[in-house]
């Protein structure tokens, strides 16, 4: 199957600053990424669809000033979170759609601790 | 509001045997379906797609699809102590382009 990769793998951070997480395609070039959170004992849930060279579309109750999803180039998303804060602590997981066979694959993920 | 019901187990098969995987889906424009593995810790892992009527089968891994009932299940034949894990239910109603909609998860632990 395709691959994607995340960076960093973890991330500890003091309140109040901001976390970049890459996702990138690594074998496929990947129009639309997408960017999921997920809590302890819970479901992935959709953050927001980030297509590239365009605006991210977010789900709601999601900030789009506090999570800034950048897609320049066709093999590369960017989360940042902007200002953490103790609850923003998660598992943030990124996909990557692979229009030939319309399959979303995931990278490993991203968990982020927010002291 | 798009949703996907599994039951979250956890389902406790004996090694060797059949588990059986069901979710239920609310939004009858899915067109897409998937079932994703994912360890604790871990990003969930592809197992199997499926996008229209009937059965698939992939190796020990077999999806069905009933769309009239709004249904999907996975069947792993031969449990083994490696498949015991999180699996997820995961539907896509715009073709691929939306992100999905993931049930909960189904906690399967096969007993040695």
């Amino acid at each position: 199957g395709a691959v994607v990769s995340q960076h960093p793998s973890r991330v500890i951070c003091k309140s109040g600053t901001s976390v970049k997480i890459e996702c990138r395609s690594l074998d496929f070039q990947a129009t639309t990424m997408f960017w999921y959170r997920q809590f302890p004992k819970q479901s992935l849930m959709l953050m927001a669809t980030s297509n590239e060279g365009s605006k991210a579309t977010y789900e709601q109750g999601v900030e789009k000033d506090k999570f800034l999803i950048n897609h320049a180039s066709l093999t590369l998303s960017t989360l940042t979170v902007t200002s953490a804060h103790p609850e923003d602590s998660s598992f943030y997981i990124c996909s990557a759609r692979d229009a030939a066979t319309d399959t979303q694959y995931f990278g490993p993920g991203t968990r982020l601790t927010v002291l | 509001q798009k949703e996907v019901e599994q039951n979250s187990g956890p389902l406790s098969v004996p090694e060797g045997a059949i588990a059986s995987l069901n979710c239920t889906y609310s939004d009858r424009g899915s067109q897409s379906f998937f079932w994703y593995r994912q360890y604790s810790g871990k990003s969930p892992e592809l197992i199997m797609s499926i996008y229209s009527n009937g059965d698939k089968e992939d190796g020990r891994f077999t999806a069905q699809l009933n769309k009239a009932s709004q249904y999907v299940s996975l069947l792993i034949r031969d449990s083994q102590p490696s498949d015991s894990a999180t699996y997820l239910c995961a539907v896509n109603t715009g073709g691929g382009a939306d992100g999905l909609t993931f049930g909960k998860g189904t906690h399967l632990i096969i007993q040695p």
